[in-house]
């Protein structure tokens, strides 16, 4: 069954460096999803994208944040300047985009656990 | 505002009993509800989904309610074992098209042997 995947699985980062966080979608999918999950908390959506534009952000989805699909296959998330409190699981997910109203599976990857020291 | 509230935090059940979750959405405009479930330190895992031209929907020991005029949903599992201990998380679609979801606080279940 196909999978959507993410690497690297674990990222140790020191506060205000760069990261991009890397994630293949299933292959036949069209809308691509970040969604981050803090230690023991909910999972809190992040940014949507469809057609090589963000189709939707939260309010944490700030400047610091960005998102690219840079070829056909990846689907990336960059926290510019990163701060002790983006320390969280960050997972990529992806779904079919029969129709519209955002009425089908979304599938997730493993995650990348994001720690900022 | 866009919410979805889960209840309980917390469920501790013997094996072979019955659990049930819930949960409330806020955006009258959501049509689809998935159910997923997150073992510890792994990916939220589908497992059941119901769209909002349906009442219920059931699949082998899980089944899912939805009352879109009281704007809530359940979970039900039955007949529990010890491997369906884990976190469960319910969400909503909310917005519109995009698909964004939003998940509820989740359900720590245990079920004791």
């Amino acid at each position: 069954e196909p999978e959507v995947t993410q690497t690297p699985s674990h990222q140790v980062t020191q506060m205000g460096q760069e990261v991009i966080l890397r994630c293949v979608p299933i292959s036949n999918h069209l809308y691509f999803y970040w969604y981050r999950q803090i230690l023991g908390q909910k999972v809190e959506f992040l940014v949507s994208f469809y057609n090589n534009e963000i189709s939707e952000k939260s309010e944490i989805f700030d400047d610091q944040f960005s998102v690219e699909r840079p070829d056909g296959s990846n689907f990336t998330l960059k926290i510019r300047s990163t701060k002790l409190e983006d320390s969280a699981m960050y997972f990529c997910a992806s779904r079919l985009g029969q129709g519209l109203g955002g009425n089908q599976p979304q599938h997730f990857g493993d995650g990348t656990r994001l720690s900022i020291l | 505002g866009e919410n979805v509230e889960q209840h309980p935090s917390t469920l501790s059940v013997q094996e072979g009993d019955s659990a049930v979750i819930k949960c409330t959405y806020s955006d009258s405009a959501s049509n689809y509800f998935p159910w997923y479930k997150q073992e510890l330190g792994k990916r939220p895992q589908l497992i059941i989904d119901i769209r909002s031209n349906v009442g219920e929907k059931k699949d082998q020991r899980i089944a899912v309610t939805l009352n879109k005029t009281a704007k809530h949903f359940s979970l039900h599992i039955t007949e529990t074992q010890p491997e369906d201990s884990a976190v469960y998380f319910c969400a909503a679609t909310v917005g519109g098209w995009t698909g964004k979801l939003i998940f509820g606080q989740g359900t720590t279940l245990q079920v004791k042997p």
